[in-house]
Order: C-alpha cells, then sequence, then structure tokens
C-alpha cells in the first residue's frame, strides 16, 4: 500500500523559512516522480512543482508563484522528499500535500508528466504569519 | 484565477445524475490528458478520472470522464449522499510547463 507522509508544517513569520518533508512507503520510490501541491484556506488546489527521478535527470519545476524562493529535494535512500520555502509570504499559507506524479515516455529519450498524481498524503499545514 | 475553468457549484438529488465542466485552451486540455479529484471534506483530494475517461481500480463507474476540444466533462450517475465533496479537473499545460486545475466545483445531493 502507498504511503506518503508529510512533516514539517507549522507557523512561520513573512521572510522566513520552513522545510517540509514527505516520507514514501509502498512503491519504488527511486523511480517516482514526486510533487508538492498546495491548498490555501477555503480555495482550490495549486501545483507547487514537481521533481524528476535520478533516471530521469533529477531536474525540478516550480509553479511561476515560487520560483526562485521554493526548493523541491530527494533523498531517494531515505525515501523522502523534501519541500525547502524560503522568503515566505503570507500567500503561501496553505495545506501542503506531497503526491506521486504520473509519467508518460513519449520517445526514446523522453518522458514528461501526464499531467496528474495517483497518491496523495495527507498534508501538513503552514501557516506564515507574523 | 484558475487556468482552467469549472463552474463554482452544481447540485442534484439523489439518484439523478449531474455533470460537471471543465473549460480549457489549446495549451492545456486540447493536447494533454485530463484527470478528476473528489475531495471528500477535510479529507485530501483522491484521483478520480485520469487520461480522459479511465478510473483508478476502486473507483465506481456511476464516474465517468470525457473531453472535446479544449472541454472536459466529469459525470455522476446515481448520485448519493456521499458523492457531496469538492471536485477538481487537472491537466498539463505545455505553455507554462506546469499542472494547472480548475477552480473547483462543490457538488451538493439535495
Amino acid at each position: 500500500e502507498v504511503q506518503l507522509v508529510e512533516s514539517g508544517g507549522g507557523l512561520a513569520k513573512p521572510g522566513g523559512s520552513l522545510r517540509l518533508s514527505c516520507a514514501a512507503s509502498g512503491f519504488t520510490f527511486s523511480n517516482a516522480w514526486m510533487s508538492w501541491v498546495r491548498q490555501a484556506p477555503g480555495k482550490g488546489l495549486e501545483w507547487v512543482g514537481h521533481i524528476r527521478s535520478k533516471n530521469h535527470g533529477g531536474t525540478t519545476v516550480y509553479a511561476a508563484p515560487v520560483t526562485g524562493r521554493f526548493t523541491i529535494s530527494r533523498d531517494d535512500s531515505k525515501k523522502t522528499v523534501y519541500l525547502q520555502m524560503n522568503s515566505l509570504k503570507s500567500d503561501d499559507t496553505a495545506v501542503y500535500y506531497c503526491t506521486t506524479e504520473v509519467t508518460t515516455r513519449i520517445n526514446a529519450l523522453e518522458v514528461v508528466s501526464r499531467g496528474y498524481s495517483d497518491d496523495w498524503g495527507q498534508g501538513t499545514l503552514v501557516i506564515v504569519s507574523s | 484565477q484558475s487556468v482552467l475553468t469549472q463552474p463554482p457549484s452544481v447540485s442534484a438529488a439523489p439518484g439523478q445524475k449531474v455533470t460537471i465542466s471543465c473549460s480549457g485552451s489549446s495549451s492545456n486540455i486540447e493536447k494533454n490528458y485530463v484527470s478528476w479529484y473528489q475531495q471528500l471534506p477535510g479529507t485530501a483530494p483522491q484521483l478520480l478520472i485520469y487520461d480522459n475517461n479511465k478510473r483508478p481500480s476502486g473507483i465506481p463507474d456511476r464516474f465517468s470522464g470525457s473531453k472535446s476540444g479544449t472541454s472536459a466533462t466529469l459525470g455522476i450517475t446515481g448520485l448519493q449522499t456521499g458523492d457531496e465533496a469538492d471536485y477538481y479537473c487537472g491537466t498539463w499545460d505545455s505553455s507554462l510547463s506546469a499542472v494547472v486545475f480548475g477552480g473547483g466545483t462543490k457538488l451538493t445531493v439535495l
């Protein structure tokens, strides 16, 4: 059974930092593209970004609102993905979900996101307030 | 402002059918697969439909998806009170190089 367990949420001040962790089990983590999706209180879903598996380059892509402030990384030996959040703003207040993002191979060299997540964690709440 | 457009709310009686629309553009829905998620109150989203019209195992066939051009539709038949939830559409946007979602639709089963 796939399990994704987020931790590290809490209260941070504007301009501050926070690091979220997501511990994974029940699947081959090293082969998975992992993403973070957030949901502000009473609002809809917003994709934060993803990190590819190492065999697909291990590179990251971010949504515009967090580019330059947030960093996604992974430790395959610990089956854990991280979200480092810097220069936090009140707009970053949200529940942050860790997900497994599904991919598709489009040719011999290129694998791309299929645009959906099949497994989600329970989420961790981040509040940015002075 | 979400990239994909959904109606804020829909409602129908138990046993009836409801559809939820999701409108996008040539850079997202028209080019890529659409997915749908159900979010019950106080819980994480759950994948309901992927690749436009496929259901993960365990999702009843009362739920269906379709896509045409730049729009997609989620259909739910035989409505139950347990279907009351928020529903989100999502897809990859090739111009933004990002996953994009609709703003969500709240389903009320009267």
